[in-house]
């Protein structure tokens, strides 16, 4: 089965520092991966995703996110912090054949 | 203005109760889906409806019932049964023929507390 690992619970960074949020995917195929953002007491919202086209992936509100299949890594980055960035953020993994769920990471909490 | 909406916002049980909550959409997606959120966990999927008259139990549907009766309705009753009902509920929605596959859309959630 697919799953995710998020390596840190918190991450703080000064407004105008890069933003480093590390995830790592188990799949015993070539998975698609998502991060989605959370903001306090909202839903989710879609940041990326990733499905075999570029490794290297960009997103919303200056996030992008590069596929390497050698670490098994899904990190996502941004160049420089704003104070609208503290959130939420989790990595997500689909698993299964046929109906394909998503499967969440713990999450990592930007501050 | 489309989107999903979830009501109420803040929702509190009495133990024994059943409650249910409200997902409406009018995105015209076709696939519907309940999670719950815990502190410090991810969110973990109760039920996924993919359309109209089907739904499926995901990895934590005990205690939970759910309906699909239209397209742009997916209400969950959480019962009596559930025992530890308190946590962050979120509603999503899929445009595509729900493969769960696709960019998933979110309702803003239900904050559901036991008494």
């Amino acid at each position: 089965a697919q799953s995710v690992t998020q390596l840190d619970s918190h991450v703080s960074v000064s407004e105008g520092t890069p933003v480093l949020l590390r995830c790592n995917y188990s799949s015993s195929y070539s998975p698609s991966l998502f991060w989605y953002v959370q903001h306090p007491n909202k839903g989710l919202q879609l940041l990326l995703k990733y499905t075999s086209a570029a490794t290297l992936v960009k997103g919303i509100n200056g996030f992008e996110a590069e596929f390497k299949k050698s670490e098994t890594s899904f990190h996502l980055t941004k160049p420089s912090a704003h104070m609208s960035d503290a959130a939420e953020y989790f990595c997500v993994v689909i698993s299964g054949t046929g109906f394909q769920k998503l499967v969440f990471g713990t999450g990592t909490r930007l501050l | 203005d489309g989107g999903i909406t979830q009501s109420p916002k803040y929702l509190f049980r009495k133990e024994g109760q059943n409650v249910t909550l409200s997902c409406e959409q009018n995105l015209n997606h076709d696939a519907m889906y309940w999670y719950r959120q815990d502190p410090g966990q991810g969110l973990r999927l109760i039920y996924y409806s993919q359309i109209v008259n089907d739904f499926q139990k995901g990895d934590i549907a005990e205690g939970y019932s759910v309906s699909r009766e239209k397209k742009e309705s997916f209400p969950l009753t959480v019962t009596s049964a559930q025992k530890n009902p308190t946590a962050f509920y979120l509603c999503a929605s899929e445009p595509s023929g729900g493969t769960g596959a696709d960019t998933q859309y979110f309702g803003p959630g239900t904050r559901l507390t036991v008494l």
